[in-house]
């Protein structure tokens, strides 16, 4: 079983900080992987995918891959409270549909 | 921009009726996918199609059938509605391997 997983938070962070998310996964095979942000009420929508070793920026967005560790993070630099959402990490690995994991909640407080 | 369009957004329908929740993409997407969230389970995958007429289940595929007639149309089923079937409803596409989008959410609540 492809597992994804992430700590469930409350990741409670004051506004202007970094928030650092982190997930782990299990299939070492694993090629892609995205980070989406989903508010209250609202669908999951995409921030940033990644596929190579390091870093990518995005703006205040920054996602960390380490393959050898199973291990991919999201940093959001001067965090705001409309960062304030649940963020999920996902994984593919080839020919199948995305593992998602249950999300971590942030909550960047002014 | 990529859209996926759920029509029904807010259901309320009656232990055992037959509920029919469609979706329609717009990007030419060879893939589909229905999901369910709840609190605390995340995102669970209940069906998904590679293809035209041509469906997979998912990880909860209980009590659910899936239908796929045309390529931008993806169509959930529940064949007889219970209770624990209230939850909102999310429907995706994406081109092979690549991100994926969703719809905006189907609540659904079974009395």
């Amino acid at each position: 079983q492809k597992e994804v997983e992430q700590n469930s938070g409350p990741l409670s962070v004051p506004e202007g900080a970094i928030a650092s998310l982190n997930c782990t996964y299990s299939d070492r095979v694993s090629q892609s992987f995205f980070w989406y942000r989903q508010y209250s009420g609202k669908s999951p929508e995409l921030i940033m995918s990644i596929y190579s070793n390091g870093d990518k920026e995005d703006g205040r967005f920054t996602a960390q891959l380490n393959k050898a560790s199973q291990y991919v993070s999201l940093l959001i630099r001067d965090s705001q409270p409309s960062d304030s959402a649940t963020y999920l990490c996902a994984v593919n690995s080839g020919n199948t549909p995305l593992v998602f994991g249950k999300g971590t909640r942030l909550s960047v407080i002014a | 921009d990529v859209k996926v369009t759920q029509s029904s957004r807010y259901l309320v329908k009656r232990t055992g009726e037959k509920v029919f929740l469609e979706c329609v993409q717009d990007m030419d997407h060879e893939n589909m996918f229905w999901y369910r969230q709840d609190p605390g389970l995340g995102l669970r995958l209940i069906y998904f199609s590679y293809d035209v007429k041509m469906k997979e289940k998912g990880d909860i595929p209980e009590g659910y059938s899936v239908s796929r007639e045309k390529k931008e149309r993806f169509s959930l089923i529940l064949e007889s509605a219970s209770t624990n079937q209230t939850s909102m409803y999310l429907c995706a596409s994406s081109f092979l391997g690549n991100t994926i989008y969703f719809g905006e959410g189907s609540w659904l609540t079974v009395v």
